[in-house]
């Protein structure tokens, strides 16, 4: 059981290149989302996804754009990376955020630096 | 707006010593409140949730409503409970219930 899988792990990228962090997960989770991690900031919400074919904007949504075709995958695009783009990133998923039984699953994080 | 606030960045205790780590929310509604932790080399994972009112790894965390806090306690920290800890909170404002709001988080360091 893989759990979360993200890639890649570490990306080096120039000002105004584009790429794309992948995530997937096995779980058959119906939530993913995409956080970024940054000193002194902690976790800050990017996009995420309550199924397939439904996405939705967080707390830092802009400079990014997702997609979520099938309930494993939910890629995380940077049209035009950006310095203030440099972080971690974190794909996270869960069967549902219930109080109960809501339990986000991260993935080991993807460092993006652009110089 | 909901909002999570870890008022410190670093904690150092020596082993054996109490340990308190601080979380105060403000959000207008009935909160959900977790604890996630990250150890060095690990991935992001949930430590415990208010609801369950469990105690996990010797960690406990009462809600206080008055005091609108989510104080993470242990009374004797071992080496091993070194880690990033992050309070978190579920917003259910706005017909959605997938937000789930991260404070900043709190380095512990437990010394020998």
């Amino acid at each position: 059981n893989a759990g979360v899988t993200q890639t890649p792990k570490f990306q080096v990228l120039k000002t105004g290149q584009s790429m794309t962090l992948q995530c997937a997960q096995d779980m058959n989770h119906e939530y993913m989302s995409w956080y970024r991690q940054d000193p002194g900031m902690g976790l800050r919400l990017i996009h995420y996804s309550v199924g397939a074919g439904i996405t939705d904007q967080g707390e830092v949504p802009n400079g990014y754009n997702v997609s979520r075709s099938t309930t494993e995958d939910f890629p995380l695009r940077l049209l035009s990376a950006a310095p203030s783009q440099t972080s971690v990133y974190f794909c996270a998923s869960s069967y549902s955020l219930d109080a109960n039984t809501g339990e986000l699953f991260f993935g080991e994080g993807s460092r993006l630096t652009v110089l | 707006a909901q909002r999570v606030t870890q008022p410190e960045k670093l904690l150092s205790v020596f082993k054996g010593a109490p340990v308190e780590l601080k979380c105060n929310y403000s959000y207008s509604g009935s909160p959900e409140l977790f604890w996630y932790v990250q150890y060095s080399r690990q991935r992001l994972q949930l430590l415990l949730r208010h609801i369950s009112r469990e105690s996990i790894k010797g960690f406990t965390a009462d809600l206080n409503k008055g005091e609108t806090s989510f104080h993470l306690k242990k009374p004797f920290a071992q080496e091993e409970d070194s880690a990033m800890y992050y309070c978190a909170l579920r917003d259910k404002s706005g017909g959605s219930n997938y937000k789930l709001t991260f404070g900043k988080g709190t380095l512990l360091t437990v010394n020998p």
